[in-house]
């Protein structure tokens, strides 16, 4: 069974603090998907990685994808009261199209 | 606004009705999902479709009942649920690639049904 650990659990800033989320495993993945979901909303994709040490930038979200493909970081810049939310990570293992989700990473940026 | 629509997208029931979730996608993604998810946590995998048919059941209770008439809807029928089953249901969807590259689709998300069952 793969799991994904994520780290912290719960993370409350200031605006204009920077944060980093982690998502770690000790299993393999074909790739690996982060997510942000609002409260009465379902997860909204923020960005697929796929190849190990990839690093994706969305605005001011820098996401990495770790060389040996089990674990992956997501980092804010600069936070604003709008990246409040819950982060998942979810990773796609090579026998299909089955996610595995971590803990998922409460974030609250007060203004 | 989601490109997956479900309905309805609050639902209260007795123990003893039956009632259906709806979920619809027009992306052309021929794989779809259901999703249990409770306060605070990560979603848990249901059951999947893949080309229309049942691909995954994550050994879900018989109370529940996957279906999918064709490629842009998938249901999810209830009968006789007891209270713990109250979470939030999300519906999913997704290319269905080839080989690896089939791991690498990613999953859109409805914004759920809030089901509370009293």
């Amino acid at each position: 069974t793969q799991l994904l650990e994520q780290s912290p659990q719960f993370l409350s800033i200031q605006e204009g603090e920077n944060l980093t989320v982690y998502c770690n495993s000790s299993s393999v993945f074909s790739s690996l998907q982060w997510y942000r979901q609002e409260p009465g909303e379902g997860p909204v994709l923020l960005v697929t990685v796929v190849t190990g040490g990839e690093v994706k930038k969305l605005k001011r979200l820098t996401f990495q994808f770790g060389d040996a493909r089990k674990d992956s970081s997501l980092h804010i810049t600069a936070a604003q009261p709008g990246d409040t939310g819950l982060y998942l990570c979810a990773g796609a293992g090579a026998a299909g199209n089955k996610l595995t989700f971590g803990g998922g990473t409460r974030v609250l940026v007060k203004p | 606004d989601t490109e997956v629509t479900q309905t309805p997208k609050h639902l209260v029931m007795g123990m003893t009705n039956k009632k259906s979730l709806k979920c619809e996608q027009h992306m052309g993604h021929r794989a779809m999902y259901w999703y249990k998810q409770k306060a605070k946590k990560p979603p848990e995998l249901m059951f999947v479709y893949s080309y229309e048919k049942l691909s995954i059941n994550e050994s879900v209770p018989s109370r529940f009942s996957p279906e999918c008439p064709n490629s842009s809807l998938l249901n999810l029928h209830l009968h006789a649920l007891q209270p713990e089953d109250s979470a939030l249901y999300l519906c999913a969807s997704s290319q269905e690639g080839q080989g690896a590259g089939r791991s690498n689709q990613p999953q859109h998300f409805g914004d759920g049904t809030r089901l509370s069952i009293l």
